[in-house]
């Protein structure tokens, strides 16, 4: 299974909004919502943002959000804050007991 | 709460064997699976393998399939990564995750470092 393709990097300032794509090549990606977002700030345990396409476990702002259409799935982070900069990770289940994750976004809040 | 914390690491030469250990507790083991996830230096996450709430189902990536061998154990509340073979590309920080629904990762560890060089 490929990796799925992330944009290395993102950006914005406090309080505006960025969103970052993740992009599948296999049809088993467009099949299957079980995509999931994770934070990782560096040196730390990844943090679960974003589950089944647009879920948010309990404690995760509202100010995350994702999305799916086809091959390429989405997250948005509204109102951007100091403490969202990290790297942000999309994750998919492809069917036959396989993950496969996307390449990691650097968010930077300029 | 969930906690996991991986131990295990270290420098390794190639061909050689390492076995990683992780200890969980907050939650009810023998009711969920576990995965590993691995990151190389300045890379992405990388799915490594999984084992069912029970034992009995196992699977791996492509990269590590023959050469890796999960396990765990309940009355330690435990899960364990054989890493056989080793590479050098098998550098990397390794974390354990709790399974949600064969879908997701909803708890991580903080991670361990293997480096494997001659």
């Amino acid at each position: 299974q490929s990796a799925l393709t992330q944009p290395p990097s993102a950006s914005g300032s406090p309080g505006q909004s960025v969103t970052i794509s993740c992009t599948g090549t296999s049809s088993d990606f467009a099949k299957y919502n079980y995509v999931s977002w994770y934070q990782h700030h560096p040196r730390k345990a990844p943090k679960l943002m974003i589950y089944e396409v647009n879920e948010r476990p309990s404690g995760v702002p509202d100010r995350f959000s994702g999305f799916k259409s086809g091959n390429t799935a989405s997250l948005t982070v509204s109102g951007l804050q100091a403490d969202d900069e990290a790297d942000y990770y999309c994750c998919s289940y492809v069917g036959n007991n396989k993950w496969v994750f996307g390449g990691g976004t650097k968010l930077t809040v300029l | 709460q969930v906690q996991l914390e991986e131990s295990g690491g270290g420098v390794v030469q190639p061909g050689r064997s390492l076995r990683l250990s992780c200890a969980a507790s907050g939650f009810s083991f023998s009711s969920y699976g576990m995965h590993w996830v691995r990151q190389a230096p300045g890379k992405g996450l990388e799915w490594v393998a999984v084992i069912s709430y029970d034992g009995k189902n196992k699977y791996y990536g492509d990269s590590v399939k023959g050469r890796f061998t999960i396990s765990r154990d309940t009355s330690t509340n435990t899960v364990f990564l054989q890493m056989d073979s080793l590479r050098v590309e098998d550098t990397a920080v390794y974390f354990c995750a709790k399974d949600r629904l064969w879908e997701y990762f909803d708890s991580w560890g903080q991670g361990t470092l293997v480096t494997v060089s001659s």
